[in-house]
């Protein structure tokens, strides 16, 4: 079992979509929880950030955050065509823990057609 | 400021040829971590490197595949008899110490092995 499952989609939907976009792990030394999109040909770019559980909102985008289930999702309200991209969740273990570095989902491939 | 920086963009190579790719940090990052992306895959880490500390290797895939770290900065990811599957974007990425929730990456190589 991969420490982060991610459906890899593709999911396409219209413009003014919702978009629910999902992520499960199983270490539950998970502390930090990051959202990325990675346009084509591009780097990934940080997205949202979040630290335990609860929401986060910035803007169009809410991370949610259900430790207690190991689950993790990306809301994108009003999408738009420019929110065509890959997104890939990811999570680390607490700061100076030994587990020093991000683990990544698969990646959601998105599209929004106009 | 400057971001993270990675050369060649591209690199197109024969299988069994050996190959060297670049990677120049963020100024002051002493973290550094190298990923492979795949066709259609995750993220896939390699290696990661903190300061003077071991580097954290767990995630090479192959002892055809070595890095290196000169300085503190600038490291280069070396992969010998290049094989097919070898093919994939190559993405590198720094951050502060202790700080893996909050990575900036590079553009990426992509590497096409013939």
């Amino acid at each position: 079992q991969k420490e982060v499952e991610q459906d890899p989609g593709p999911l396409s939907v219209p413009e003014g979509a919702i978009v629910s976009l999902n992520c499960t792990y199983s270490n539950s030394a998970f502390q930090y929880f990051m959202w990325y999109r990675q346009y084509s040909r591009k780097g990934p770019e940080l997205l949202m950030y979040t630290y335990s559980s609860g929401n986060k909102e910035d803007g169009r985008f809410t991370a949610q955050v259900d430790k207690s289930s190991k689950y993790i999702s990306l809301f994108i309200r009003d999408s738009q065509p420019s929110d065509s991209a890959t997104y890939l969740c990811a999570m680390s273990a607490p700061r100076g823990s030994t587990l020093g570095r991000l683990y990544f989902g698969r990646g959601t491939q998105l599209t929004v057609w106009p | 400021g400057a971001g993270v920086s990675q050369s060649p963009s591209n690199k197109v190579t024969e299988k069994g040829k050996d190959v060297e790719l670049r990677c120049d940090p963020i100024s002051g990052h002493t973290a550094l971590y190298w990923y492979r992306q795949s066709l259609g895959q995750g993220l896939e880490f390699l290696i990661y490197f903190q300061g003077n500390s071991a580097p954290d290797k767990s995630g090479l895939p192959s002892d055809r595949f070595s890095a290196e770290r000169t300085g503190g900065s600038v490291s280069t990811l070396t992969i010998q008899r290049t094989q097919q599957e070898d093919s994939a974007v190559y993405l590198c990425a720094s951050s502060l110490a202790g700080e893996a929730d909050t990575q900036y990456f590079g553009p990426g190589t992509r590497l096409t092995v013939l």
